[in-house]
């Protein structure tokens, strides 16, 4: 099956300060890539669809400016939680659907603790 | 979107065949069926979809009524690394960029 990558696994971070998480297709061009954020024991929740070359599309409640989400290629989607506060802390996952096919694949997820 | 509604929880046997519910009633005639599990601590993984017909792959079975308002996904031979969340998910058309959006999912657990 497609692989999708994301870097760092886990991050701490001190409050205040910015944090970039890299989302790749390893093995086939993302035409979109969309981002998720997931507390403890809880569902996922959709932040925002990105889409190579154009803007991100936030979902209802969720910062743009916060949470800066960059496409810049097919193969490559960051997220960057800017001024991040403790209750940022949770495990973000990107996922991504390849061009020309139906199925989304998932990232392995990346645990963000900001203290 | 079409909701889903599923089962918060589920027990099964190791060895036997697990059959996970889903009732999707307002599903669009567009709209796939999308099955995902998330293991602990780690990213959903695709486990199959369709559209009305059923589905077999390596993993599972996806079983669609004909008024397609239902799906039961069937894991044959569960084994304890199939303790998972399970997603059943519809999927939004074209227009709305063809966002996954997850609901409560069942809570799987494998008991030897």
């Amino acid at each position: 099956g497609a692989v999708v990558s994301q870097h760092p696994s886990r991050v701490i971070c001190k409050s205040g300060t910015s944090v970039k998480i890299e989302c790749r297709s390893l093995d086939f061009q993302a035409t979109t890539m969309f981002w998720y954020r997931q507390f403890p024991k809880q569902s996922l929740m959709l932040m925002a669809t990105s889409n190579e070359g154009s803007k991100a599309t936030y979902e209802q409640g969720v910062e743009k400016d916060k949470f800066l989400i960059n496409h810049a290629s097919l193969t490559l989607s960051t997220l960057t939680v800017t001024s991040a506060h403790p209750e940022d802390s949770s495990f973000y996952i990107c996922s991504a659907r390849a061009l020309g096919r139906d199925t989304i694949y998932f990232g392995e997820g990346s645990w963000l603790t900001v203290v | 979107d079409a909701k889903t509604t599923q089962p918060p929880s589920m027990d099964c046997a190791e060895g036997r065949a697990a059959n996970l519910p889903c009732n999707h009633s307002t599903i669009s005639g567009n709209e796939y069926v999308y099955w995902y599990r998330q293991i602990h601590s780690q990213g959903p993984q695709y486990i199959i979809h369709g559209l009305k017909n059923n589905e077999t792959n390596e993993m599972a079975s996806l079983i669609i009524t004909e008024d397609r308002k239902s799906s039961t996904l069937i894991l044959p031979h569960a084994t304890l690394r199939d303790t998972a969340v399970y997603y059943c998910i519809v999927r939004v058309g074209e227009a709305a960029g063809n966002k996954l959006t997850f609901g409560g999912g069942t809570r799987v657990l494998v008991k030897p």
